[in-house]
């Protein structure tokens, strides 16, 4: 599978946005980029994902770079229930198993 | 729309002990997966279900550990006999495809503790 790369950890302030970074330079052009977010205690939640195009949705957008090889997931206004673990996936098509890295963990200050 | 039902919530065993995880899936999900996640790291996939049958089980340690998911709907998942090492939290997940486009809906998990 092909690999992601992500900081460990992020810091942010409450109602500011905060742009998450990922690295996937061996990406293939059948991969779409996920992300998904752990709060504490629960099961992921699916957050957004994208191919070549930037994505928005309720939660978050999606910023692809032209050549795919990295992507940033943006929090508009980020609140205290977005500190989370947020996990940036590489997969292709269809229905498949998940390879999750160790993801960045986002603290949120009030 | 109810989301994905684990049940046990939490689990204490000895070692060599056995147990058993169950999973409800959402309403009409043809796809299901069972993930292990140890402390401090990502989920790991253990096995994934299209309806009942088993389409990747690579990861699953055979030796001790059995899933089933009978009549394409709730699945069940064993360690016989448990190890240290098996504590972690277990997460089944379902899905459904929109086009080529798949969206993993996880339930709360079942953390086990194995002493």
């Amino acid at each position: 599978d092909a690999k992601t790369t992500q900081p460990n950890s992020m810091e942010s302030n409450e109602e500011e946005p905060v742009h998450l970074p990922c690295n996937h330079s061996t990406i293939s052009g059948t991969d779409y980029i996920h992300w998904y977010r752990q709060l504490p205690s629960q099961g992921p939640e699916y957050v957004i994902h994208g191919l070549t195009s930037n994505v928005n949705n309720r939660m978050a957008s999606l910023a692809i770079a032209e050549d795919r090889k990295s992507s940033t997931l943006i929090l508009h206004r980020a609140t205290l229930r977005d500190a989370a673990v947020y996990y940036c996936i590489l997969k292709g098509g269809g229905a498949d198993g998940l390879t999750f890295g160790k993801g960045t963990h986002l603290i949120i200050q009030p | 729309e109810a989301g994905v039902a684990q049940s046990p919530r939490y689990k204490i065993i000895e070692k060599r002990q056995s147990v058993a995880f169950w999973c409800n899936p959402i309403s009409g999900h043809a796809t299901l997966y069972w993930y292990q996640q140890i402390l401090g790291q990502g989920p790991k996939l253990l096995i994934q279900f299209q309806n009942n049958g088993v389409v990747d089980d690579s990861q699953l340690p055979k030796d001790r550990f059995s899933a089933e998911r009978l009549k394409g709907v709730d699945s069940t998942l064993k360690i016989q006999p448990a190890k240290l090492e098996d504590s972690a939290v277990y997460l089944c997940a379902s899905s459904f495809l929109a086009g080529v486009s798949e969206t993993q809906y996880f339930g709360p998990g079942t953390r086990l503790l194995v002493l």
